[in-house]
């Protein structure tokens, strides 16, 4: 379907430990949003790719997107307590909807 | 951006019954969405609402089961009619501006049917 898919499902770290997720499409994305869902929150916009192979950062985290664009990836660097929730990179397509990927849950132990 | 203001932010409801949402935006936009989020799962895209035209349902979707109002570039409306305690969820509201924009979201309403 028109779903993309992201692993892990869920991810416990360290505070101070790297995160890192990945979003996989089985057809080339035009572009390529990241989302963070706090708990009990709604999706807050984080970032947009469009090129490929466009890599974007702030401040700790590092967005990357493929050659092929058909995947993408969000890194953070040395995880804090207020990086908890869960990301989802979404997909948009030619009607201007966005489809999000499965959501990768993230959990910061302190 | 655009701020949204969603209502009602939670309900109970009893089963057989309809609940209306109400999703009010500060500023006029063309797209107007409404998603589902079950528990733990990720947002599932219910429809696109257009002014002054129908809705676009998603595959899953029906008018009749969550028919939609958008009266005008600023406000827009979500029925769940005939509730059963499956439609427990979830729902969001969400706006964009077109292509390559980011979208943006009203704090959603947290249903549940009993």
């Amino acid at each position: 379907g028109q779903q993309v898919m992201q692993i892990p499902q869920y991810q416990h770290v360290q505070e101070g430990e790297d995160f890192t997720t990945y979003c996989n499409s089985s057809t080339t994305l035009s572009n390529i949003q990241w989302y963070k869902q706090r708990p009990g929150g709604h999706p807050v916009f984080l970032i947009q790719l469009v090129k490929s192979g466009e890599v974007k950062k702030q401040k700790r985290l590092t967005f990357q997107f493929g050659e092929a664009k058909k995947n993408s990836s969000l890194h953070i660097t040395a995880t804090q307590t207020t990086d908890v929730g869960t990301y989802f990179c979404a997909r948009q397509t030619g009607a201007n909807n966005l489809f999000f990927g499965t959501g990768t849950r993230l959990t910061v132990i302190p | 951006s655009a701020v949204i203001s969603q209502k009602p932010s939670r309900d109970i409801c009893q089963r057989g019954t309809s609940l209306t949402i109400q999703c009010q935006v500060d500023s006029q936009v063309t797209m107007m969405f409404w998603y589902r989020q079950q528990p733990g799962q990720s947002l599932t895209l219910i429809a696109t609402a257009n002014q002054g035209s129908e809705a676009t349902y998603e595959s899953g979707f029906v008018i009749d089961k969550f028919p939609i109002s958008r009266p005008n570039l600023t406000f827009s409306t979500l029925t769940v009619s005939n509730m059963s305690p499956e439609d427990s969820s979830i729902y969001l509201c969400s706006v964009g501006q077109g292509a390559r924009t980011e979208a943006f979201f009203g704090q959603g309403t947290r249903l549940t049917v009993v």
